[in-house]
């Protein structure tokens, strides 16, 4: 069975840390290029950011770019996203994905991140 | 950025009768490769987001048949050819070829 389990969300400070990791199982982690989204509560979705099957390749959104980087350890079947100088506008449900564009697309449960005071 | 913009955003409809969303890009959808990365998403309540379409008509593993999605270019719809209640919920459209990837505001379904 394909599973993404989001961890590592929880209440930080502005300007504070957060490293998000995303674990997958039951599927090939290695053949797949893997995506983080966003959804502010009650609002919609955001695209973060996408990595390719080996790393060489990843993208962000602009809202983030500077501050997010994404990461993945092929050996570990884990996805990583390292948040820096979190701002307030940074609060969401930030869901793992597995292939948004192809075959097999597959969503995580998210983990839920506050950036507050 | 390629702006989503879907209509209608508030959807009430009866049980058994059809629903159409719409679905319009700010510029063509149609990457360099040939393909048309256009998305179709239903986010049940307190659930996550689902995906039911990629490439505008491929219907993702386990999505009814009653569901359809079809378009090109820049205009893209996703139709329901009889609403049941498991399909109360946000819609959302979402383009991935050019980046950054970006999504439609949503649809949210409800029935009447």
């Amino acid at each position: 069975e394909v599973q993404l389990v989001e961890s590592g969300g929880s209440l930080v400070q502005p300007g504070g840390s957060l490293r998000l990791f995303c674990e997958a199982s039951g599927f090939t982690f290695s053949s797949h290029w893997m995506h983080w989204v966003r959804q502010a509560p009650g609002k919609g979705l955001e695209w973060v950011s996408f990595i390719n099957i080996d790393g060489s390749t990843k993208a962000y959104a602009d809202s983030v770019k500077g501050r997010f980087t994404i990461s993945r350890d092929n050996a570990k079947n884990t996805v990583y996203l390292q948040m820096n100088s979190l701002r307030a506008e940074d609060t969401a449900v930030y869901y793992c994905v597995r292939t948004l564009l192809g075959a097999s697309g597959w969503w995580g449960q998210g983990t839920l991140v506050t950036v507050s005071s | 950025d390629v702006v989503m913009t879907q209509s209608p955003l508030s959807l009430p409809v009866t049980l058994g009768q059809p629903a159409s969303i719409s679905c319009r890009s700010s510029q063509s959808l149609v990457h360099s490769d040939g393909n048309t990365y256009l998305n179709w998403f239903q986010q049940r309540p307190g659930q996550s987001p689902r995906r039911l379409f990629y490439k505008v008509s491929n219907r993702d593993s386990g999505v009814p048949d009653r569901f359809s999605g079809s378009g090109s270019g820049t205009d893209f719809t996703l139709k329901i050819i009889r609403v049941e209640a498991e399909d109360v919920g946000v819609y959302y459209c979402m383009q991935g070829t050019n980046w950054p990837y970006t999504f439609g505001q949503g649809t949210k379904l409800e029935i009447k």
